[in-house]
């Protein structure tokens, strides 16, 4: 079975500013990792995924994550964040070769401050 | 054009009711889903169906009952109403997008928010 740990449940950071959210995974089987966006009173939609090749990815709005086999992490980043950046962000796992069921972390609420 | 579309957007009713939630996608996909995200942001898969048959049912009281009339609807009826059914409920479907059946890229939809009162 699988489980994602997103560490901070809230994660306040003034306009222009670098972030960093964190997803941590276990897992026994090889995993594909996703991180999705949830804008207030609006559905999930995808940032970004890792299937395979370059550990680094990129995604929409300027967002990238690094997967890490060995701390088994895929953590999400941004350079510099703008105000529209502010949401629900949950990082997420599936089996490669499991059902098609994704298993969702508690999600981290990005604030980002004027 | 709304991918995955769902409706209600708002439900409000008491205890005891019936209600059902219709979720339509017109992205051509095989699978489809319902999610229940409580009132912390925990989101947690309740029923997967892959051209209309049941792939993934957890555990969900069986007063909760999905329905798949075609691969592109799949609506989910739910009885005899209680207070912890209160949540916001998202249906979504997906394609295949790499290798191995896990490579799913889920589209969702707005979600549905059901009060119990």
């Amino acid at each position: 079975a699988q489980s994602v740990t997103q560490l901070d449940s809230q994660v306040p950071v003034f306009e222009e500013a670098p972030v960093e959210l964190r997803c941590n995974y276990s897992s026994s089987v090889s995993v594909y990792l996703f991180w999705y966006v949830q804008y207030p009173n609006q559905g999930l939609q995808l940032l970004l995924k890792y299937l395979s090749g370059s550990t680094l990815v990129k995604g929409i709005n300027g967002f990238e994550a690094e997967f890490n086999k060995s701390q088994t992490s895929f953590h999400l980043r941004k350079p510099s964040v703008h105000i529209s950046d502010t949401a629900e962000y949950f990082c997420a796992v599936s089996e490669r070769n499991g059902a098609n069921n994704l298993f969702f972390g508690t999600g981290t609420r990005l604030t980002v401050i004027p | 054009d709304t991918a995955v579309s769902q409706t209600p957007k708002y439900l409000v009713t008491q205890m005891g009711n019936d209600k059902s939630i219709k979720c339509e996608q017109n992205l051509g996909h095989d699978t489809m889903y319902w999610y229940k995200q409580d009132s912390k942001k925990f989101l947690k898969i309740m029923f997967s169906y892959n051209n209309k048959e049941l792939i993934i049912n957890e555990t969900v009281p069986n007063r909760f009952s999905p329905k798949s009339p075609d691969k592109a609807h799949l609506n989910l009826h739910i009885n005899s109403l209680e207070l912890g059914d209160s949540a916001v409920y998202f249906c979504a479907s997906s394609q295949v997008v790499g290798q191995g059946t896990g490579a799913n890229v889920l589209t969702f939809g707005a979600g549905s928010r059901l009060t119990v009162l």
